[in-house]
């Protein structure tokens, strides 16, 4: 089955500034990679996804790019604000049973 | 447009006793998913539901079953419940390939 790896699993960073998180996949036949946002106590948000037809796609501040040679796939959080404090989950999926594999989460804090 | 909906919030069972998750879909959804996140852990696929009928399950006992009604709405039912069936039940529904939509979930506690 699919096997998803996400780092850091904390990571601390100061108002303004650029949050990077990383994850690999294991099975190739994943196509899809959806990125989660969950604050406390409330179910994971949808953020951006991405397709394995391609490689980079942005919103706003938020970007995610896939090397689908290497298996893995980033999020890119430019401009940190307080309220993008939250625990984020890199997943893999589309493999034709239509299940997501998620990684572990990342737990980011923006110091102000 | 209103989101996918759980109910109860919150559960309290005791070991041995059996426990029922409901979950709305987002309208015009067809497949629902559970899922289940143990304390500080990341999220276990449970079952997917499509079109009233169960498509996948995840690595978990048959003691975790469910089923999906005519309106797409889904219930969880898990049986002879145990200490580490303690977790956050979070269903999202689906209407086209792999966009899931989440729930606020229901936090379970086995006492």
């Amino acid at each position: 089955g699919e096997n998803v790896e996400q780092h850091p699993s904390t990571l601390s960073v100061q108002e303004g500034d650029s949050a990077v998180i990383k994850c690999t996949y294991s099975d190739s036949a994943s196509n899809y990679f959806p990125w989660y946002k969950q604050e406390l106590g409330k179910g994971p948000q949808l953020i951006i996804d991405i397709r394995s037809n391609v490689g980079e796609k942005k919103d706003q501040r938020i970007a995610v790019t896939l090397n689908k040679t290497a298996k893995h796939f980033s999020l890119h959080i430019t401009e940190t604000q307080p309220e993008d404090s939250a625990v984020y989950f890199c997943a893999a999926g589309g493999g034709g049973d239509y299940k997501l594999s998620f990684g572990a989460g990342t737990t980011v804090t923006v110091r102000a | 447009e209103a989101g996918v909906t759980q109910s109860p919030t919150h559960l309290i069972k005791t070991r041995g006793q059996q426990a029922t998750l409901r979950c709305s879909p987002i309208s015009g959804h067809t497949s629902v998913y559970w899922y289940q996140q143990a304390l500080g852990l990341g999220l276990q696929f449970l079952l997917w539901y499509d079109e009233g009928e169960e498509r996948n399950r995840g690595n978990f006992p048959p003691r975790f079953s469910g089923r999906q009604f005519p309106n797409y709405s889904s219930e969880l039912n898990v049986n002879a419940l145990e200490l580490e069936d303690s977790a956050l039940y979070l269903c999202a529904s689906s209407q086209r390939r792999n966009e899931q939509y989440f729930g606020p979930g229901t936090r379970l506690t086995v006492t």
